[in-house]
């Protein structure tokens, strides 16, 4: 059974502070990627990687930052959390070669107070 | 997100179809997708279709895929109470994955 999971549910942080969010998954998939989901503008995309050490920009990088270290271990990154980022974040992975099913994390709630 | 584009709302009388629409602007897209968000739960796909059909038929859904005005749509027969949700397109290329904002439906009585 594919697993994608989110190590964090739910956070609860102050403004300033650096959040790691971490993704792992257990399929050896090259594609992954971190969203945040608001009411009315869906999922957007923030960054994502196809392959270890590799990154790309999605549509709202700004104030966020990511690490591909392991193929497994897709990591989000808030260098100083803001009140504009309390959000539910979601990790997704996708085999890059074959087959058409995106495996999601169940999600993570941060609030930043 | 930027590259998919779809309307906020819809609301439909229960018993009739319902069509969701969608724009995309990657044309090197590979599958496209849809998927349902119903209050305080995650996204369940309801179906896919991949870049060379023109359409698919699942029970009571149809997707119709236009590749050349890259318009992709979802269309739910008999629509029911359960079929209220949030509808997600979503477009598929080799290394990215991006979702449009959501279509609410609401269906009345």
């Amino acid at each position: 059974d594919v697993k994608v999971t989110q190590s964090s549910r739910y956070l609860v942080k102050r403004t300033g502070e650096k959040v790691f969010l971490e993704c792992v998954q257990d399929m050896d998939h090259e594609n992954m990627f971190w969203y945040r989901q608001d009411p009315g503008l869906g999922l957007r995309l923030i960054y994502f990687s196809y392959d270890v050490k590799m990154k790309e920009k999605g549509d709202i990088p700004e104030g966020y930052s990511v690490s591909r270290e392991k193929k497994e271990r897709f990591s989000l990154i808030l260098e100083s959390a803001s009140t504009n980022q309390t959000s539910m974040y979601l990790c997704a992975s996708i085999n890059q070669g074959s087959g058409n099913t995106i495996y999601f994390g169940e999600g993570s709630w941060l609030t930043v107070v | 997100g930027e590259d998919v584009e779809q309307s906020l709302f819809l609301s439909v009388r229960e018993g009739d179809s319902s069509v969701i629409n969608c724009t995309y602007t990657d044309s090197s897209s590979t599958y496209l997708y849809w998927y349902k968000q119903e209050p305080g739960a995650g996204l369940q796909l309801l179906t896919y279709i991949f870049s060379n059909m023109d359409m698919k038929q699942d029970q009571r859904l149809t997707v119709l895929l236009n590749k050349k005005d890259k318009h992709l749509s979802l269309r739910i027969a008999d629509t029911q109470t359960g079929d209220s949700a949030i509808y997600f397109c979503a477009e598929r290329t080799d290394y990215k994955l991006s979702f449009g904002a959501g279509t609410t439906v609401t269906v009345r009585a």
